[in-house]
């Protein structure tokens, strides 16, 4: 089946540096990535979609030049947290949708394992 | 906009109990729903993916349900074990080729 691999699956950071998340399609192309996050005892918030060769759309509330995503090819797609401080601790996930799932493949996600990030 | 609901919170039975965990979501016009299971501090599995033309999907233990006419979908968890501890999240796909929108899960706790 589909993978999608996460890198890395946790850091710990200083405030004011930049973290890079990298999600990878295996398996698989994918145009459309999604990025998640979740806070402690709370559901997946959408960040943004990323899509291949384009800029990425980000859902209201999501600062673009904070969280910077990148989707320069088919297998993947990199989100940097840019000087991140504390509250930008979260769990991070991506899922991505395979290019040639056909009709119904195209609305099946597969998720990577996620990246908890800590920011000191 | 979509909005998903998870019915429990939070739910703790004894080992062998069947139970029944709910989700609900406003717009009924839905591509599929997914039901996952997460453990704490890991991603996501997926259970079970019903396509919005289908009524149940089973595996296992576990069976759910889809209704979009009324906007819900069950799962049931037959003969519960301490492993099944986990957080269990619904999620739905609108519009095709958007993202799934997440409930904010049903934490079980099966005691032994």
């Amino acid at each position: 089946g589909a993978v999608v691999s996460q890198h890395p699956s946790w850091v710990i950071c200083k405030s004011g540096t930049s973290v890079k998340i990298e999600c990878r399609s295996l398996d698989f192309q994918a145009t459309t990535m999604f990025w998640y996050r979740q806070f402690p005892k709370q559901s997946l918030m959408l960040m943004a979609t990323s899509n291949e060769g384009s800029k990425a759309t980000y859902e209201q509330g999501v600062e673009k030049d904070k969280f910077l995503i990148n989707h320069a090819s088919l297998t993947l797609s990199t989100l940097t947290v840019t000087s991140a401080h504390p509250e930008d601790s979260s769990f991070y996930i991506c899922s991505a949708r395979d290019h040639q799932g056909g009709s119904a493949g195209a609305n099946v996600l597969t998720f990577g394992a996620g990246s908890r990030l800590t920011v000191l | 906009k979509q909005e998903v609901t998870q019915i429990p919170a939070a739910l703790s039975v004894p080992e062998g109990e069947n139970l029944v965990l709910n989700c609900s979501f406003t717009d009924s016009a839905i591509y599929n729903l997914q039901w996952f299971r997460q453990d704490p501090g890991k991603g996501l599995t997926s259970l079970l993916l019903i396509q919005s033309s289908q009524r149940e999907q089973t595996s296992g233990r576990l069976n759910a349900s889809l209704d979009k006419s009324s906007g819900r979908s069950t799962l049931y968890i037959a003969a519960s074990q301490p492993g099944d501890s986990a957080t269990y999240l619904c999620a739905v796909i609108t519009q095709a080729g958007t993202a799934l929108i997440f409930g904010k899960g049903t934490t079980l706790s099966v005691s032994s």
